[in-house]
């Protein structure tokens, strides 16, 4: 069965400032991956997805993330953080044999500073 | 287009009570999911639904029941709550062509409290 750890439960970082989440994963083989971000009371957003392909994948307000197959990590990036990025991003990962189903990491909850 | 819609968004149970939550999607997707939310748990699977007139056990089904009503609908019935099922709970669609995977889109959840 596949897993996924994040393990920064929060991260404070000051506005314009650069950002990155760690998201580690454990699947027997080629895993889908996705990062979903969720605002306070909402559902959840998806910023990006891997499949297949090049490993550096980009997403939805200026997220980026970078699959390493050799360290089983999925991380996400982002260049320059804005007070609207303020959020909990969950992790996930699919496989093909475990049909549609997801497996989400606990979660990490930025803050922004300003 | 409203994507995934919920209902209710908020609930508010004493222990021993039943519901029903509620979930439709307008994209046409053969699978749907509920889950839960709870604080540094991430989202756990409950039911999914493959296609219409399937249903399957995810890691946490106890204590729930799920009927695909068409394939539109895909709801959640707590026969008799229990304060361990406060939670947030969302409801995700998705579709699958091919083998090729997509991603799930999800409603805005329900908040519930068994009091």
């Amino acid at each position: 069965a596949q897993s996924v750890t994040q393990p920064d439960i929060h991260i404070t970082v000051s506005e314009g400032a650069s950002l990155e989440l760690r998201c580690n994963y454990s699947y027997g083989a080629t895993p889908y991956l996705f990062w979903y971000v969720q605002s306070p009371g909402q559902g959840l957003q998806l910023l990006l997805k891997y499949f297949s392909g090049d490993t550096l994948v980009q997403g939805i307000k200026g997220f980026e993330a970078e699959f390493k197959r050799s360290q089983s990590s999925f991380n996400l990036r982002k260049p320059s953080v804005h007070w609207s990025d303020a959020a909990e991003y969950f992790c996930a990962v699919g496989a093909r044999d475990a049909g549609n189903m997801l497996t989400f990491g606990g979660g990490t909850r930025l803050m922004v500073k300003p | 287009n409203a994507g995934v819609t919920q209902t209710p968004k908020f609930q508010v149970l004493k222990t021993g009570q039943s519901m029903t939550l509620q979930c439709a999607q307008d994209m046409n997707h053969n699978s749907m999911y509920w889950y839960r939310q709870d604080p540094g748990m991430g989202l756990r699977l409950i039911y999914y639904s493959a296609s219409e007139g399937t249903t399957d056990k995810g890691e946490v089904p106890n204590g729930y029941n799920v009927s695909r009503l068409n394939k539109r609908e895909f709801s959640l019935r707590l026969e008799s709550a229990a304060p361990s099922q406060t939670s947030v709970y969302f409801c995700a669609s998705s579709e699958e062509v091919a083998g090729i995977y997509n991603e799930q889109f999800f409603g805005p959840g329900t908040r519930l409290t068994v009091l």
